[in-house]
């Protein structure tokens, strides 16, 4: 199989602060990953495609300049929740595949809660 | 475009019993199906995937699912329930690699009951 980190596990953070969340492929190149938020008892809602050395790609109605999205090498992607508000908490999960896979592998989550 | 539907957001099961977990899929090419399980505030593990090649497919912890383009189907079983197999399990479709995005389901919560 293959191993997809995420850091942190769970964020407390202020009302108008940012929040910057990690997805690492610890032990292969990913050249997209993706990130998803899930509501509480919802299903995954993809957010953005993340492609390395390029921008983002942002599904309708997804704010790209609330949610920033930076994929710096094969192996790293980066959500930034810019000026969080309650209504950002929520579950991010981010998911990456190897280039001649089927498989999506998921991170284990990120559940942000703004106060 | 795709999409996936899951009949059922609570199914309850004794332990021991058959699982039964429904999903129907909608898409303009031929599809890759997959079956993810959650557990509480963790991430989706791939119970299994299907990708064109046999249409009864054989996951992980003992669950199957079957393709049946005809009613566009691809519900998942398992023929005795564990305790463990408590969790919100989706499922997916994509149209291409795994570097296609996924789409998928709302969800169905399975309890085991003892």
């Amino acid at each position: 199989g293959a191993v997809v980190s995420q850091h942190p596990s769970w964020v407390i953070c202020k009302s108008g602060t940012s929040v910057k969340i990690e997805c690492r492929s610890l032990d292969f190149q990913a050249t997209t990953m993706f990130w998803y938020r899930q509501f509480p008892k919802q299903s995954l809602m993809l957010m953005a495609t993340s492609n390395e050395g390029s921008k983002a790609t942002y599904e309708q109605g997804v704010e790209k300049d609330k949610f920033l999205i930076n994929h710096a090498s094969l192996t790293l992607s980066t959500l930034t929740v810019t000026s969080a508000h309650p209504e950002d908490s929520s579950f991010y999960i981010c998911s990456a595949s190897k280039p001649t896979n089927t498989e999506a592998f998921f991170g284990q989550g990120t559940r942000l809660t703004v106060v | 475009a795709q999409s996936v539907t899951q009949l059922g957001s609570h199914v309850s099961v004794s332990e021991g019993a058959l699982v039964l977990l429904r999903c129907n899929y909608s898409s303009s090419v031929p599809p890759y199906l997959f079956w993810y399980v959650q557990y509480p505030n963790q991430g989706l593990q791939l119970l299994l995937k299907y990708t064109s090649a046999a249409t009864l497919v054989k996951g992980i912890n003992g669950f199957e699912a079957e393709f049946k383009k005809s009613e566009t189907s691809f519900h998942l079983t398992k023929p005795s329930a564990h305790m463990s197999d408590a969790a919100e399990y989706f499922c997916a479709v994509s149209a291409n690699f795994g570097n296609e995005k996924l789409t998928f389901g709302t969800g169905t919560r399975l309890t085991i009951i003892p």
